[in-house]
Order: C-alpha cells, then structure tokens, then sequence
C-alpha cells in the first residue's frame, strides 16, 4: 500500500467511448504524475502537475486530457482512444515538484481499447 | 540524464543475496543514482538512492563505485517476494521530475 489508489483497476473501452481513470493520493503530495507502460516497452511519463497545474506535457495526443481539481486527485479523461493505447496507465505522487523526490506509485489501470 | 546499462534477467536463489549491477559511465557530478523495482501487474516502487556514499535502508543496500560508473543495488536476503524488474535510473538532484525508465533486469528468485 503506497498510498496512491487508482480507480478502475481494469477497463475495457471501445474506439468511441469516453471514459476517464481516476487516481488519488493520501501523503499529501503537491506533484502528481500520469505514466504509460505498453507491452514491453519502458514508462513513458505522461503529463505532471504541481500544485493543480499542468508543468509537463509530453507531446501527448489530445485524446487524453488530465485534470487535477486539486492536489489529492488527478484524472485522466480519455475519449476515441485507438487500440495502440492498450496500456498500463499509472498514476504516482512526490512531495514536491523540481527537487527529484521519490515518486509513488500507485497500482495502475491496465486499460484495454476494442 | 546519463544513459544506464543493467543485465535483462538474472536468478537468485530465496535466501542468498541478489547484488544487481548497474553501469552509468556518462553520470555527471550532479546527477544521483536511483532505483525502482515493479513487482508483475503493479506500479513501480521506489527502493534506495544515493550520490557517491555507499547507502543501506530496510529494503537494500546502494554501493557506488568511487568513480561512479557503476553501482550495484544488494538484496542482502531474498525472497520470493523480491521477484520483480529493477530499474536503475540516473537523474539530476533539482530542477527536474524526470524518471527515465530503461528496460530494466528481471530477477527471478527462486526456492
């Protein structure tokens, strides 16, 4: 238990459905990190947000919008997804944006697109 | 960030240590060396860091060469619980959040 939940664990999505992962964290963190893992591939860092604002944005589709209505909870929204987002989507915390603190992670939503 | 090279897989038997190398022969003064680990269908987990001193907490131990190049993270006695992708990473001390994820090494710990 690191602290970080996410919600839903799993979630299978057509092409043209919206829907959105949910993640929240429970150490009072200000930064909050959205990571990508598709099959066999490293983590790819996603977006970053510090203090309810978005301070990274890594030339990620608009198909996913992230939203951080505060510092506890960060979301990301996802609408006509395509089947190369199959992936493990991870949500993680750090103390402080800038000063590389460790980074928790949470469980992950392993997200599947039909 | 300094690239890292770590092995792709290496065994270990439960009870004995695992000692993980890592090569980060381009690492920069400033930069600090990190390790994670991910346990199959979870997030990765934060495990140790440390700049040129050797470092030990309740999970593992860091040692760093004096030159740097190189480290190696010691499991001083696994267990079946250890089994998992560790990723060394290589990253600046401020200014930045970045975590570069390589391929990592999968032990495998066995009875």
């Amino acid at each position: 238990e690191t602290g970080v939940t996410q919600t839903p664990r799993h979630l299978v999505m057509g092409m043209t459905n919206k829907k959105s992962l949910k993640c929240e964290q429970h150490l009072g963190h200000n930064a909050m990190y959205w990571y990508k893992q598709s099959a066999k591939k490293p983590l790819e860092l996603m977006f970053v947000y510090s203090l309810e604002e978005r301070v990274e944005n890594n030339s990620v589709p608009s198909r996913f919008s992230p939203e951080c209505p505060n510092s506890s909870h960060l979301f990301l929204h996802l609408h006509t997804l395509q089947p190369e987002d199959s992936a493990l989507y991870l949500c993680a915390s750090s103390q402080d944006y800038g000063f590389s603190y460790e980074q928790y992670f949470g469980p992950g939503t392993r997200l599947t697109v039909t | 960030d300094a690239k890292t090279t770590q092995p792709p897989s290496m065994d270990c038997a439960e009870g004995r240590a695992a000692n993980l190398p890592c090569n980060h022969s381009t690492i920069s003064g400033n930069e600090y060396v990190y390790w994670y680990r991910q346990i199959h269908s979870q997030g990765p987990q934060y495990i140790i860091h440390g700049l040129k001193n050797n470092e030990t907490n309740e999970m593992a131990s860091l040692i760093i060469t004096e030159d740097r190049k190189s480290s190696t993270l010691i499991l001083p006695h696994a267990t079946l619980r250890d089994t998992a992708v560790y990723y060394c990473i290589v990253r600046v001390a401020v200014n930045t959040d970045k975590l570069i994820f390589g391929t990592g090494t999968r032990l495998q710990v066995f009875p």
